[in-house]
């Protein structure tokens, strides 16, 4: 089974700060998910890759499959990005998926 | 855009009762799933049923039953609640690959 490791666990950034959160894995995978969870609990699914760089807005993800690694950037942060990121790893199916246990991001005004 | 809706956004249980969490979404998938999310923990997989009628174990199926008699709602049983299951619990569904469309969760209280 997978091992999903993210850090930090929790960061509080100013507003307009750059920030990132890392996602290390143990075991080869088809694909990575980056998730937001808000207060309140729903999830949304902010990108699936599985090499390079994807962008959407403010956010950006990136993954190294030598290294078993990725990164989520938010550049410009402001407060209502302040949430839970949370790391998947898959290896085919949506049933194979492990997660992280989440970073806690709070951007303050 | 796919919808995943819950029963219930909050529910208050007492040890021994039988709980039902339904979760319905709009899309056809085959695919639907029954999370638990616990502080430190992530979240662990309770089962998941990849058609009308067919379902397989989790990660940690213990307590739990579930039931799909429709393709578009799943159901989480918890046949005798217990403080132990205290948690937030998401339903997701997908069709064949590997993205998942959460509901937006219950927090389930056992006192």
């Amino acid at each position: 089974k997978n091992e999903v490791e993210q850090s930090p666990q929790n960061l509080t950034a100013q507003e307009g700060e750059f920030i990132t959160i890392n996602c290390s894995y143990s075991v080869g995978i088809s694909a990575l998910h980056w998730l937001q969870q808000h207060p309140g609990g729903g999830i949304v699914s902010l990108f699936m890759l599985s090499s390079g760089k994807k962008k959407h807005g403010r956010l950006i993800a990136t993954i190294n499959i030598q290294e078993k690694h990725s990164s989520l950037h938010i550049t410009a942060s402001h407060p209502r990005d302040s949430a839970v990121y949370i790391c998947a790893v898959g290896s085919g199916s949506a049933r194979q998926l492990t997660f992280g246990s989440g970073t806690q991001l709070t951007v303050l005004p | 855009d796919v919808k995943v809706t819950q029963s219930s956004r909050y529910l208050v249980k007492r040890t021994g009762e039988k709980v039902f969490l339904e979760c319905v979404q709009d899309m056809d998938h085959e695919n639907m799933f029954w999370y638990r999310q616990d502080p430190g923990l992530g979240l662990r997989l309770i089962y998941f049923s990849y058609d009308v009628k067919m379902k397989e174990k989790g990660d940690i199926p213990e307590g739990y039953s579930v039931s799909r008699e429709k393709k578009e709602r799943f159901s989480l049983i918890l046949e005798s609640a217990s403080t132990n299951q205290t948690s937030m619990y998401l339903c997701a569904s997908s069709f064949y690959r590997p993205s998942l469309y959460f509901g937006p969760g219950t927090r389930l209280t056992v006192t």
